[in-house]
């Protein structure tokens, strides 16, 4: 069964400290691995989107990683911020099939205290 | 650039009435998708559309249709609502699907 998890269900750090959260998943066959931040009662919001042949992928504060062979992929914020307070959610897509073909993980809720 | 553009964002329903919801992207995407967000569970697929004209189901589409009549709207319907029909819903676009997707703001349906 094609599945994504993702650890720790929550997270709690202060301001300015680094985190990283991780993603586990099951899916074949794969295409791409994203990561999306949703703020409370927002949408989704795309962070990294990476291919099979990419083992890390940054934006800005943001670094995700991918190792393709063991299935895992991380998520690393640098000095955090307040607004980084947020779910950050693991997808994995599969590759070909319907285009109906994304598989969601629940999410990490972060907690960024001042 | 409004992007994605969900209405309304927030209805609450008696059991057995009916609603439509409008999702409206102004980025000329091709494909269009709705979900559901539940506590708990990872936003799962109701319908998706891959072109003007086309629709197809999702993970989780009993209970909804959904019409995509121009390229730029893509409705999901409710004809007899159920509480079970509580939840975020969130409508999605993108160019093609190996592209990021743009999502909607949502929209927060209570079912009484």
């Amino acid at each position: 069964k094609n599945q994504v998890e993702q650890s720790p269900q929550s997270l709690i750090i202060l301001e300015g400290k680094n985190c990283t959260l991780q993603c586990n998943y099951t899916v074949s066959p794969f295409s791409n691995l994203r990561w999306y931040k949703q703020d409370t009662g927002r949408g989704p919001v795309s962070l990294t989107i990476m291919t099979f042949s990419e083992n890390t992928k940054s934006n800005g504060r943001y670094t995700a990683t991918l190792d393709a062979d063991t299935k895992q992929s991380s998520l690393h914020i640098t000095a955090s911020q307040l607004s980084d307070s947020a779910s950050y959610i693991c997808v994995v897509s599969l590759y070909g099939g319907s285009q109906g073909n994304l598989i969601f993980g629940k999410g990490t809720k972060l907690s960024v205290k001042p | 650039n409004a992007g994605v553009t969900q209405t309304p964002k927030f209805r609450v329903l008696k059991t057995g009435q009916s609603m439509t919801l409008l999702c409206a992207q102004d980025m000329n995407h091709e494909y269009m998708y709705w979900y559901r967000q539940d506590p708990g569970m990872g936003l799962r697929l109701i319908h998706y559309s891959v072109g003007e004209g086309t629709t197809a189901k999702g993970e989780v589409p009993d209970g909804y249709n959904v019409s995509r009549l121009k390229k730029q709207n893509f409705l999901l319907g409710l004809e007899s609502a159920a509480p079970s029909q509580t939840s975020v819903y969130f409508c999605a676009s993108t160019l093609t699907g190996n592209y990021g997707y743009t999502f909607g703001s949502g929209t927060r349906l209570t079912v009484v």
